[in-house]
């Protein structure tokens, strides 16, 4: 039973356009939302993150919106950059109780130069 | 800072043996947990430990053992290694006194059982 999920396992966008990704989820209770990205060879590193209060976050290239009705979120990167080539998980938790996180099955995103 | 810190990086076992998977992290956080990264799969909680002493079953804790005796160190145990359990494995650490924050990896350790 995945409770969160990242239903396009690749991606493929030329540089400088926007990379979208997206996560469903399906239990009503998470309330905190965070991206990872994650290089061959390394651990995830903490991408960005919304609250539930919340329905965009920014941080420069990068964008998080939640439609909380639709149980989905996206990030979005503009512009995309060959950098940014790596795998993305969308990770989410409930606000209180156990503090764990639930990941999606991850995203990679090439972006083509 | 070194963050969270896991060793070894690698390692190959052969079926039925037992090793632990080290993790240790300095940034005085109470949460410490073990993801195991399948193909298709994403990031799979194995166990997890909200302070030294407390700990609890994640996704898929069977074949897999925890203890925590401090707040630096979080170690992950194989009680007899399975080709299964080829995988590789990361353990993260993040503060839960400000409300939710977001967590640290450590580089992972890279298990193949034969």
């Amino acid at each position: 039973d995945q409770q969160v999920k990242q239903n396009s396992p690749s991606l493929s966008v030329q540089e400088g356009r926007i990379s979208i990704l997206n996560c469903d989820y399906t239990n009503s209770m998470f309330d905190y939302f965070l991206w990872y990205k994650k290089y061959p060879a390394e651990g995830p590193t903490f991408l960005i993150s919304i609250s539930s209060i919340k329905d965009k976050n920014e941080d420069g290239r990068f964008t998080v919106f939640l439609n909380k009705s639709a149980k989905h979120l996206s990030l979005h990167i503009v512009p995309s950059q060959p950098g940014d080539s790596a795998v993305y998980f969308c990770a989410a938790s409930v606000r209180t109780g156990t503090y764990k996180y639930i990941f999606g099955t991850g995203t990679r995103l090439k972006v083509l130069a | 800072n070194a963050g969270v810190t896991q060793t070894p990086k690698f390692q190959v076992l052969k079926t039925g043996q037992s090793m632990t998977l080290q993790c240790a992290q300095d940034m005085n956080h109470e949460y410490m947990s073990w993801y195991r990264q399948d193909p298709g799969m994403g990031l799979r909680l194995i166990h997890y430990s909200v302070g030294a002493g407390i700990t609890d079953q994640g996704e898929v804790p069977n074949g897999y053992n925890v203890s925590r005796s401090t707040t630096e160190d979080f170690p992950l145990r194989l009680l007899s290694a399975a080709p299964s359990q080829t995988s590789v494995y990361f353990c993260a650490s993040r503060r839960t006194d400000r409300g939710n924050t977001e967590a640290f990896f450590g580089q992972g350790t890279r298990l193949t059982v034969v």
